[in-house]
């Protein structure tokens, strides 16, 4: 079945600092990807997403690119911000059968020190 | 726009009472309703679909008669939980489907709520 694989955390960062968070998946066909926040006391949040190949989702200062050679969505950003602490999910939406499932990844919880 | 609530945030009930969690969308209806299970340190797992007006689809390995859903309006879905145990402890979020544009749509997710079987 299909399968969202992210890289564990936790992540610590200082501020200003490059991020990366690897995101691989496994899925029959050409899924939707998406990256998800949840801020500490809230629900997930939309961050970005990519519906096809070569896509790049970006929102926020964050990118994440669609590479199908790979099937992976990394998401990146330049320079980190103390407000960008919260957990980041990893998460894809199979075409299969109209399906409307996500399924997402363990999640990595990135903390941002001033 | 587009705020899904949950009730109550936390709660705590002891083994063999039931517990209802209700997911509200606040500015939009929908149709569509999503309930998530995440474990501690593991990814969100979706137990079940509700629509609006008919019965939830559940997922493979989810009971049914455990975990009761209703959806009788279009903001309104809740999840009991059956008799519920220790192993049940979990964090129970909701989603909710709402169109963004022209086809497409997102799907908006709740606060979560923590439940503690004692």
């Amino acid at each position: 079945g299909d399968s969202v694989t992210q890289m564990e955390g936790p992540v610590t960062l200082s501020e200003e600092a490059f991020l990366t968070i690897n995101c691989t998946y496994t899925a029959t066909g050409y899924p939707s990807l998406f990256w998800y926040v949840q801020y500490p006391g809230e629900g997930l949040q939309l961050l970005l997403k990519a519906t096809k190949a070569d896509d790049k989702g970006s929102n926020k200062g964050f990118e994440a690119t669609y590479r199908k050679e790979t099937t992976s969505f990394h998401l990146e950003k330049g320079s980190v911000q103390v407000s960008d602490s919260a957990v980041y999910f990893c998460a894809l939406r199979s075409p299969q059968g109209g399906s409307e499932k996500l399924v997402f990844g363990k999640g990595t919880k990135l903390t941002v020190n001033p | 726009g587009a705020v899904v609530s949950q009730h109550p945030s936390r709660v705590i009930c002891k083994s063999g009472t039931s517990v209802k969690i209700e997911c509200r969308s606040l500015d939009f209806q929908a149709t569509t309703m999503f309930w998530y299970r995440q474990f501690p340190k593991q990814s969100l797992m979706l137990m079940a679909t509700s629509n609006e007006g008919s019965k939830a689809t559940y997922e493979q390995g989810v009971e049914k008669d455990k975990f009761l859903i209703n959806h009788a309006s279009l903001t309104l879905s809740t999840l009991t939980v059956t008799s519920a145990h220790p192993e049940d402890s979990s964090f129970y979020i909701c989603s909710a489907r709402a169109p963004t544009s022209g086809r497409a749509y997102e799907q908006y997710f709740g606060p979560g709520t923590r439940l503690t079987v004692t």
